[in-house]
């Protein structure tokens, strides 16, 4: 099953350390999205990317937080000197185009003692 | 604004339906989604509808969208067990952005 992949399942980091979460889109599929859950509420919008181009980052915190989708390889999401706050789970989607219905990952769980 | 609202909670008897209520606010929105997701997983894409219709039925699953009220609905028909979980109702905003309830836990009771 080729689907949406994220890595680390689960991930612990200490406050100012950092994390990296990675995302494998299904194949065929050249459009990622990344979702941040807070516990009890929705997902809410983070970023938007392409193959090396980052179409909408609206939803992303203005510091610490950074994504890329390289030529080559995953999609990461980096957080730089994480704190309490960021303790959530990281989901990341793929579609065809901007168009089509986003798949999603199982997430990252990101856990910030 | 964005801003997805539905029920939190909704219990019902396994072998009856399932409606889950959801109101959203961007009348440009393309596509609405539904979205199931059980304990420790990611959202499972359930269906959706696009927005020029009013209805869209899925084997156990109905769609209804009032364009007019900005309201969509979800039935799940014969509700079993594995139905437990909790359903996310998405508008998309610009297409691609999607804007997510909080969604309703469903809990199945035999």
């Amino acid at each position: 099953n080729a689907g949406v992949m994220q890595n680390p399942r689960h991930l612990v980091r200490r406050r100012g350390q950092e994390a990296r979460l990675r995302c494998s889109p299904m194949k065929g599929h050249s459009h990622v999205y990344w979702y941040r859950q807070l516990p009890e509420e929705g997902l809410k919008f983070m970023v938007y990317l392409q193959k090396e181009n980052i179409i909408d980052e609206s939803g992303m915190p203005k510091e610490r937080f950074s994504a890329e989708f390289p030529k080559e390889g995953p999609s990461i999401l980096r957080i730089q000197q994480v704190v309490r706050g960021d303790s959530a789970a990281y989901f990341c989607a793929s579609s065809p185009d901007r168009y089509q219905p986003q798949h999603f990952g199982d997430g990252t769980r990101l856990s910030i003692l | 604004g964005e801003d997805v609202e539905q029920s939190l909670f909704l219990s019902v008897r396994e072998g009856d339906s399932s409606v889950i209520n959801c109101t959203y606010t961007d009348s440009s929105s393309t596509y609405l989604y539904w979205y199931k997701q059980e304990p420790g997983a990611g959202l499972q894409l359930l269906t959706y509808i696009f927005s020029n219709m009013d209805m869209k039925q899925d084997q156990r699953l109905t769609v209804l969208l009032n364009k007019k009220d900005k309201h969509l609905s979800l039935r799940i028909a014969d509700t079993q067990t594995g139905d437990s979980a909790i359903y996310f109702c998405a508008e998309s905003i610009n297409d691609y952005k999607l804007s997510f309830g909080a969604g309703t836990t469903v809990t199945v009771r035999a």
